[in-house]
């Protein structure tokens, strides 16, 4: 039982780029999340999605896009990476909704240049 | 709108002795919060939650917190600190009745250290 996994762990994009993370969990939940963690700030929510099939915006939305083909799997898509996405990203999943204990993974350090 | 404020960004204790940080929050209605920790390099990890139970909430690891709606707070206690309590924690609430995208609020965080 692996929990949440998350790639790639470390990564550098040049200004313009686009790259996707991968969020895995195996352990059944419907509810899947992308954060980011910037110094000094907590965690912001970009995404979420409450089922395989949906997805809807959180706190911090722009410039990112996010699929769930699989319930299992929830990734998180940058089109045109831009200097203020330097962040470190953090998958989370929970059974029911947001009152419920989120898993996380261990996170993915993106740095844009 | 729902907010959090953790009152310290950084704590530092003494091994053996209580560790108190302290988290107040805003919130249009009876929330539930929670406190996560993340030891350095790793993802987070609930210590405890609340969800309008028992207002004094044990958690893992020995930590505990009380909910107090009239000071509308909810700070994390230890008896005694261990080493391994080094880690940054954060107070989160989740009003489902807030409105507001995703419903789930982090503070910022609070850095603890412990001396030997």
């Amino acid at each position: 039982n692996a929990g949440v996994t998350q790639t790639p762990k470390f990564r550098v994009l040049k200004t313009g780029q686009s790259m996707t993370l991968l969020c895995a969990q195996d352990m059944n939940h419907e509810y899947m999340y992308w954060y980011r963690q910037d110094p000094g700030m907590g965690l912001r929510l970009i995404h979420y999605s409450v089922g395989e099939g949906t997805t809807a915006k959180g706190e911090v939305p722009d410039g990112y896009n996010v699929s769930r083909l699989k319930k299992q799997n929830f990734l998180l898509g940058l089109e045109s990476a831009a200097p203020s996405q330097t962040s470190v990203y953090f998958c989370a999943s929970s059974y029911s909704g947001f009152t419920d204990t989120q898993y996380f993974g261990p996170g993915t350090r993106l740095t844009v240049l | 709108a729902q907010s959090v404020t953790q009152l310290d960004s950084h704590v530092s204790v003494s091994e053996g002795t209580p560790v108190l940080l302290r988290c107040n929050y805003s919130s249009s209605y009876s929330p539930s919060l929670f406190w996560y920790v993340q030891h350095p390099n790793k993802g987070l990890q609930l210590l405890l939650k609340y969800t309008s139970a028992a207002t004094l909430v044990k958690g893992i690891n020995g930590f505990e917190a009380e909910f107090k709606k009239s000071e509308t707070s909810f700070h994390l206690t230890k008896p005694s600190a261990h080493m391994s309590d080094a880690a940054e924690y954060f107070c989160v609430v989740s009003d489902p009745y807030g409105g507001s995208q995703g419903n789930l609020i982090f503070g910022k965080g609070t850095k603890l250290s412990v001396k030997p």
